[in-house]
């Protein structure tokens, strides 16, 4: 079975701080895919990335960067210098490669952004 | 790419209504899929079109659901005598759909509360 979890159910930080936010995963699948979706006040689910499970190199975008650790079943996303505009949900995912193609979440981890 | 659209935003209806929503993928993009949130929780798979096909169906999707992509373009979702624990977000998304998993992308989502 295909399972993602979000330990971590609110954070707050103050602007500019770093924040880490954690994703663990489960699944009997060889390779598969990896996501993050940012769901801000307005709904809409905002892919942010997709990560192909034989592909462990970490990836940075400006302020967001992703730790992708398969010992661990872990795909971790940290955002630098936070800014108010980061306040939203952000979700965690997983799909199967070459299967039916459904996206399994987690149940997110809702972020606020001081100022 | 104009993005998913989908319409309503926001329904309210009363328990025993049939309601309809309908959504409008990227153009160009093969599969469509729905998807159901309710509040606190992560997006679960409801079911997903390869053009005009239907080709899964999630056990969530009891009878009362139905959905159709007559055309293979926009796609409709329909739910029929509504009770109460319906309410939720229901998301429609979009991919190009190779033979590979493809990223979906997201309409803004309609709001349905059931009173």
């Amino acid at each position: 079975a295909q399972k993602v979890t979000q330990a971590q159910t609110e954070i707050s930080v103050v602007e500019k701080e770093d924040v880490t936010l954690d994703c663990v995963y489960e699944t009997r699948d060889t390779t598969y895919y990896l996501f993050w979706y940012k769901q801000p006040p307005s709904g809409e689910l905002v892919f942010l990335i997709r990560r192909n499970s034989f592909d462990e190199q970490n990836e940075i975008s400006g302020r967001y960067s992703w730790n992708f650790q398969k010992s661990t079943s872990s795909f971790n996303f940290t955002i630098t210098a936070s800014q108010v505009v980061d306040s939203a949900v952000y979700f965690c995912a997983l799909s199967g490669l070459n299967r039916d193609d459904k996206i399994i979440f987690g149940k997110g981890t809702r972020l606020h952004i001081l100022p | 790419d104009t993005g998913v659209s989908q319409d309503p935003r926001h329904k309210i209806t009363k328990r025993g209504q049939n309601v309809t929503f309908r959504c409008d993928p990227i153009s160009e993009h093969n599969r469509l899929y729905w998807y159901r949130q309710t509040l606190g929780q992560g997006p679960e798979f409801l079911t997903y079109f390869q053009n005009e096909a239907q080709l899964e169906k999630s056990r969530l999707l009891s009878d009362r659901f139905s959905a159709e992509r007559p055309k293979g373009s926009f796609s409709t979702l329909e739910i029929q005598r509504t009770e109460q624990g319906d309410s939720a977000m229901y998301l429609c998304a979009s991919s190009r759909g190779t033979s590979l998993q493809e990223t979906q992308y997201f309409g803004p989502g309609t709001r349905l509360l059931v009173l």
